[in-house]
């Protein structure tokens, strides 16, 4: 059984540009959700994709949008990128979106925007 | 709206003393709460939930709805223990709220 894992690992780029983020979620798992971690917070939710389709987003614009694949992988897509999207972005996945399950998290992609 | 604190940013105590982490959190209904952790150079993983109502590693966690606190409690800490902790709310899969964490470090 493969854990999450999510790519690329670091990634800079500049105020502006449009970056696209992967995650591969754990075999088996139908949900995946996106946080954003900025230095010294905890995560904070993006959004949730529950079988191709959003579930549920956390207090963030539009320009911050996702894609779950019939595989129940994830790409998340921030466009127009601002200094303040520097931060670690965590993706997790579920066995479903109800909250009793457990979310298995993945190493994070850093992004630095210059 | 869903938020949870975590009034210490970092905590400090001997091995062998009782830690408390403390957390609070407002919610309008019945919330699922959790901790989470996170070992030096470790994935951030969960460590209880408070339906489960287990022990994890020696710590429980006991959700108190009149304080709207789920505190974490072990009673002689380790130096393995040595981690950040966050404590999380779930609004049934519409919003998974965080707090900032607390930093707990086990002195020998």
């Amino acid at each position: 059984e493969t854990g999450v894992t999510q790519s690329p690992t670091h990634l800079i780029k500049t105020r502006g540009q449009q970056v696209t983020l992967r995650c591969s979620s754990q075999s088996g798992h139908n949900t995946v959700s996106w946080y954003q971690q900025a230095l010294g917070q905890g995560p904070q939710f993006i959004f949730q994709y529950y079988r191709e389709e959003e579930n549920g987003r956390g207090n963030f614009p539009p320009r911050f949008s996702g894609l779950q694949f019939p595989n129940y992988s994830s790409e998340l897509n921030v466009n127009a990128l601002e200094l303040d999207d520097s931060a670690l972005y965590l993706c997790a996945s579920s066995l479903d979106r109800e909250g009793r399950e457990t979310q298995y998290f993945g190493p994070g992609t850093r992004l630095l925007v210059l | 709206a869903q938020r949870v604190t975590q009034p210490e940013k970092l905590l400090s105590v001997f091995k062998g003393a009782p830690v408390e982490l403390k957390c609070n959190y407002s919610y309008s209904g019945s919330p699922e709460l959790f901790w989470y952790v996170q070992y030096s150079r470790q994935r951030l993983q969960l460590l209880l939930r408070h339906i489960s109502r287990e022990s994890i590693k020696g710590f429980t966690a006991d959700l108190n709805k009149g304080e709207t606190s789920f505190h974490l409690k072990k009673p002689f800490a380790q130096e393995e223990d040595s981690a950040m902790y966050y404590c999380a709310l779930d609004n049934y899969g519409q919003n998974f709220v965080f707090g900032p964490g607390t930093r707990l470090s086990v002195l020998p």
